[in-house]
């Protein structure tokens, strides 16, 4: 069974840093592109970031780049969000989710809650 | 970058109903379409991709249609357990873009 587990989330101040972690499992986790969505409070999902199965390859939305960095460990089969210079507006939700062999997001975590909040 | 718009935001049915969720994206993107369910406090579950493709295990009562830049979600017969917030998303490319979404409620 595929699980993705994320963890990591907390009340940071503005300007702060955070690292989320989702550990993955019942899958090989190498082989498969994965992403970050978001979704704050009562509204929609957002796309956040990407990186490809060996890590060679990232992509990021126009709102974290510079801000945020993804990662992954393929021995430890987990994903990171390294998150810097913290705003109000990333308050969210923060899920892990696979791309699966057909391209499209098919399996997700259930979220790890960040808040930033003076 | 592709923006995609749900409409309605909000639907309100009954059980039994047969409802149509419409996205439409701002440039064509082939047939690179995929439909989410989400229940409160819960992840996103893949219902359909490749705009009209069944994921597994998802009940024949839900289906995709359309390409280019429109595309639909019907659901049949709405039975008690599909009252969600459904989203598309493209993934032509990076980034990849949802709808705001689609609240549809018990009527």
């Amino acid at each position: 069974e595929v699980q993705l587990v994320e963890s990591g989330g907390a009340l940071v101040q503005p300007g702060g840093s955070l690292r989320l972690s989702c550990a993955a499992s019942g899958f090989t986790f190498r082989n498969h592109w994965m992403n970050w969505v978001r979704q704050a409070p009562g509204k929609g999902l957002v796309w956040v970031s990407r990186i490809s199965s060996d890590g060679s390859a990232t992509s990021y939305a126009d709102s974290v780049k510079g801000r945020f960095t993804i990662s992954r460990d393929n021995v430890r089969n987990t994903l990171y969000l390294q998150m810097n210079s913290l705003r109000p507006e990333d308050t969210a939700l923060y899920f892990c989710a696979r791309v699966g062999s057909i391209a499209v997001i098919d399996y997700w975590g259930q979220g790890t809650l960040v808040t930033v909040s003076s | 970058d592709i923006q995609m718009t749900q409409s309605p935001s909000t639907l309100s049915a009954s059980v039994g109903d047969r409802v149509t969720i419409t996205c439409r994206a701002s440039q064509s993107m082939s047939n690179w379409l995929a439909w989410y369910q989400q229940k409160p406090g819960k992840a996103p579950k893949l219902l359909i991709y490749k705009a009209s493709t069944l994921q597994s295990g998802v009940p024949s009562r839900f289906s995709g249609s359309g390409s280019g830049t429109e595309f639909t979600l019907t659901i049949s017969s709405l039975q008690p357990d599909d009252f969600a917030t459904y989203y598309c998303q493209h993934y032509n490319s990076y980034p990849y873009t949802f709808g705001q979404g689609t609240k549809l409620e018990i009527k």
